[in-house]
């Protein structure tokens, strides 16, 4: 199946940096979301995008969907220690029984 | 609560041994999913089922089975002819072509 491209792999960071996390696809897609996993754990929905251009924040959290539906990114701001974990961006397209496509994934690891 | 269960958190397999995982969910959703997810890996596609009594395989469905009896449940077997079943094990469900939401996963080790 087909993968997102997801960069980067991993990142460390020091507590009250800013992150920036982002996924590219050859084929477009109507939504992008992004997910975090804590190990362990399955992963949990963080932002969802529907349109090209959206903006969207959730808290400390900010995601784009990309102008041209082949790409989004994830900011974080002020990162502190809870935001350790995995992070990917999955792209879903309308009439795809499969659905989401995933990204391989963020590994981010926030130092004190 | 309204949400996705999965059991149990930590299944062992011996060989050739059949193991089949639980996951349930009351979120009215019609269709489910089976990922695997391997160490430092992403998620990979089982199986998923749109409708009960009806489900097709994903990239990776070899040496594994699954039933859509209910639509709150779809098992998954790990059979014995899956020659490397460790790994994690997610369980996701949504209303048709929609955001899914994941289980909390099953962790199967072999002995």
């Amino acid at each position: 199946g087909q993968q997102l491209n997801q960069s980067p792999q991993s990142m460390f960071i020091q507590e009250g940096e800013d992150v920036s996390m982002n996924c590219t696809s050859s084929s477009i897609f109507n939504t992008w979301l992004w997910y975090k996993q804590d190990p362990g754990e399955g992963p949990v929905l963080l932002i969802a995008l529907y349109k090209a251009g959206e903006l969207t924040s959730n808290g400390r959290l900010t995601a784009q969907f990309g102008i041209t539906r082949k790409d989004s990114f994830l900011n974080i701001s002020a990162s502190i220690p809870s935001d350790v974990g995995i992070y990917f961006c999955a792209g879903l397209l309308s009439g795809s029984a499969r659905q989401l496509t995933f990204g391989s994934g963020t590994q981010l690891t926030v130092l004190p | 609560d309204g949400g996705i269960t999965q059991s149990p958190k930590y299944l062992f397999r011996k060989e050739g041994q059949n193991v089949t995982l639980s996951c349930e969910q009351n979120l009215n959703h019609d269709a489910m999913y089976w990922y695997r997810q391997d160490p430092g890996q992403g998620l990979r596609l089982i199986y998923y089922s749109q409708i009960v009594n009806d489900f097709q395989k994903g990239d990776i469905a070899e040496g594994y089975s699954v039933s859509r009896e209910k639509k709150e449940s779809f098992p998954l077997t790990v059979t014995s002819a899956q020659k490397n079943p460790t790994a994690f094990y997610l369980c996701a469900s949504s209303m048709v072509q929609e955001t899914q939401y994941f289980g909390p996963g099953t962790r199967l080790l072999v002995l």
